[in-house]
């Protein structure tokens, strides 16, 4: 079955707090994306990850970093996260550039 | 710089009308024009694609037209259902821009019974 699971789906924190947003697919896509969704913002880019340790920036990395150290597992890691990281999260693979991705439920980050 | 617009930010129409979203693109490498749909509370999904060797995509009631000289393309969906009300984004993607797809920021559809 295909799917992206996203781990956890709400999430409370202080400012200033580590976060770490967890994804992981089962369809063995070599590429693997973190976005936010922000109302009237659309989706935006932070990283993409072309497979194991083959990272990239998206538009918006200031703040975030990834790891990839499995194919099927990608992670969004936040230092001392700031208010304004409050958003919703969306972990998204896909094959190859087939431009077709597959989203994750998403991840509900609160920063207070 | 926003690579992908969106227009109307919001668009509200009859049960039974053609509703009509429209987008733009700034880079000519894009070449792969893929619509997402999205509801409350739900992930984004894949509904319809286009590349530009096409000017016209169509799928049951959702079709792409598509201007490459106007680097514009529109997404029609006819006879509009209320379970059609979402938002759309509009998306592009290239070869040669390592696999990055960008978003244009949606357009909220409402579909009034």
């Amino acid at each position: 079955d295909m799917k992206v699971t996203q781990m956890p789906r709400y999430l409370i924190k202080r400012m200033g707090e580590n976060v770490l947003l967890e994804c992981g697919q089962d369809m063995s896509h070599e590429t693997m994306y973190w976005y936010r969704q922000d109302p009237g913002l659309g989706l935006q880019l932070i990283y993409i990850s072309y497979d194991v340790d083959s990272n990239s920036e998206g538009d918006i990395p200031k703040g975030y970093r990834v790891s990839r150290k499995k194919r099927e597992h990608f992670s969004l890691i936040l230092d001392s996260a700031k208010t304004n990281q409050t958003s919703v999260y969306f972990c998204a693979s896909s094959s190859g550039n087939t431009g077709q991705l597959y989203f994750g439920e998403g991840s509900k980050l609160t920063v207070l | 710089q926003q690579q992908v617009r969106q227009s109307p930010q919001s668009l509200t129409v009859w049960e039974g009308e053609t509703a009509i979203l429209n987008c733009s693109y700034e880079d000519s490498t894009f070449d792969y024009f893929p619509w997402y749909w999205q509801f409350p509370r739900e992930s984004p999904a894949l509904l319809i694609a286009i590349r530009p060797v096409s000017n016209k995509k169509e799928d049951g009631r959702f079709t792409i037209f598509f201007n490459k000289r106007e680097k514009k393309l529109s997404l029609h969906i006819t006879d509009s259902q209320p379970g059609d009300s979402a938002t759309y984004f509009c998306a592009a993607s290239s070869d040669t821009n390592a696999y990055k797809v960008i978003f244009g920021k949606g357009t909220h559809l409402h579909v009034l019974p």
